[in-house]
């Protein structure tokens, strides 16, 4: 079990440049998440796909922000035009979903942290 | 607006006690609460959660009770370790029409050996 992978680390750009990162979610998690978390908040739920289908936003999520799972197994986050406020803590999760689902919690990656200077 | 709180920032215990996690919810459409624990530079990791059917579960050191009518989640770590300090956060997820799952601000326990 290799869990929720998530590529880079860390990752520092100058305002104004694009991003992408990566998230690998466990093999057989059909639901995959996107958070963001600053320092003293809880994670902040920006965006989740069912296999490759987008299924809901965040409001907080701007149009500089677009996430896609082309082939519904892993997932990138592309921010354009960085600002300073970007920075933060990206975390990708997963979850398997099915049929009369009660529990099912997240799997949380290890983040990537983005430093926007 | 935050519809899971977390009103302790944070919390000591002296090791081998008992430590005790509250979050309060506002929404009455939440049906499912988890508990994570987070270390520094380290993803969330799921500790345990419960279905809003039940009132309690239990895993180990871990018991997490639900009390519907306050809309109050709570964790119980017995005995408490060191190796628990860490950041605690409660989460929950609505009952349909959407799959996320909304977290408190998190409170961070020191287990003082």
């Amino acid at each position: 079990d290799t869990g929720v992978s998530q590529d880079p680390r860390h990752k520092i750009t100058k305002r104004g440049q694009n991003v992408t990162f990566r998230c690998d979610p466990i093999s057989e998690h059909n639901r995959l998440y996107w958070y963001r978390q600053t320092l003293g908040q809880g994670p902040e739920f920006l965006t989740y796909f069912q296999n490759e289908a987008q299924l809901e936003k965040s409001r907080l999520l701007s149009d500089r922000f677009s996430a896609e799972r082309p082939k519904g197994s892993f997932s990138t986050l592309e921010i354009q035009r960085t600002e300073q406020g970007d920075s933060a803590m990206y975390l990708c999760a997963s979850s398997l979903a099915g049929d009369g689902e009660l529990n099912s919690p997240l799997h949380f990656g290890n983040g990537t942290r983005l430093t926007v200077t | 607006d935050q519809q899971v709180k977390q009103n302790s920032p944070s919390l000591s215990v002296q090791e081998g006690r008992i430590s005790i996690l509250n979050c309060d919810y506002t929404n009455s459409m939440f049906d499912y609460f988890l508990w994570y624990k987070k270390y520094p530079a380290e993803g969330p990791t799921f500790l345990i959660s419960i279905s809003s059917i039940k009132d309690k579960n239990e895993d180990g050191r871990f018991t997490v009770f639900l009390n519907k009518s306050a809309k109050h989640l709570s964790l119980h770590i017995v005995p408490s370790q060191p190796g628990d300090s860490a950041v605690y956060f409660c989460a929950a997820r609505f009952t349909s029409g959407t799959y996320k799952y909304i977290f408190g601000t998190g409170t961070r326990l020191k287990v003082l050996a």
